[in-house]
């Protein structure tokens, strides 16, 4: 596509549910990044993947995060019994490179 | 760990003013790239700077790269309503290929 899609691009959820958010890259970029926006907040990461390496999870906040990336392309960000300061816009970004992310529009989360 | 700091968090401007944001590095850096978010929106690239000293133009937008490579600025001529948002930098993680971001400024323009 043109652009980097994501889905939902609102979920709300009660407290404790799971949740998958999806994340459809520009089509050829390799590189495909996870970002949480808490509400007035900054940029916080939580996952990058580079083509066939494994994945950096360095930024996940627990266990209850997880993400994958089949066939180099769509990614799914999946958030397991959703807690409430698991409300935030999670923001999925590509590029060829490191040069210059192209970010979707975003899923807004919010759990109750 | 590799730190960014943005300053200042927010700026009020009257329409015509100037304005211009700063971001720290603790760390030299290879490059660093700039973002605007309108209210609402998502993050859009503007620029990165890769030289030491590098100074860029976007119309009424300059970039500039310190020369210890360590710092860098945004300022805008100028101002318009247009320009309202939060303009944040972003600095390669120093051992993988991920982008730290800062924490933003928000600027504010008043008609």
């Amino acid at each position: 596509g043109a652009g980097v899609s994501q889905s939902p691009s609102n979920k709300v959820t009660e407290k404790g549910k799971d949740v998958e958010l999806r994340c459809d890259p520009i089509s050829g970029h390799t590189a495909l990044y996870w970002y949480r926006q808490s509400l007035g907040q900054g940029l916080e990461f939580l996952i990058y993947f580079q083509g066939n390496s494994a994945p950096d999870k360095s930024g996940l906040p627990s266990d209850r995060f997880s993400a994958e990336r089949t066939g180099g392309s769509v990614s799914t960000l999946t958030i397991q019994r959703t807690q409430q300061e698991d409300s935030a816009v999670y923001l999925c970004a590509s590029t060829p490179g490191h040069y210059g992310y192209t970010f979707g529009s975003g899923t807004r989360l919010t759990v109750v | 760990g590799q730190q960014v700091m943005q300053i200042p968090q927010y700026q009020h401007v009257q329409e015509g003013e100037d304005f211009t944001t700063y971001c720290n590095s603790s760390t030299t850096l290879s490059n660093i790239q700039w973002y605007k978010q309108r209210p609402g929106g998502h993050p859009v690239f503007l620029i990165q700077l890769v030289k030491s000293g590098e100074v860029k133009k976007q119309k009424r937008l300059t970039f500039q790269f310190g020369e210890a490579k360590k710092n860098s600025s945004l300022h805008i001529t100028a101002t318009q309503t247009t320009d309202v948002g939060t303009y944040f930098c972003a600095l390669p993680s120093s051992n993988t290929g991920k982008l730290i971001f800062g924490q933003g400024t928000t600027l504010q323009v008043k008609p």
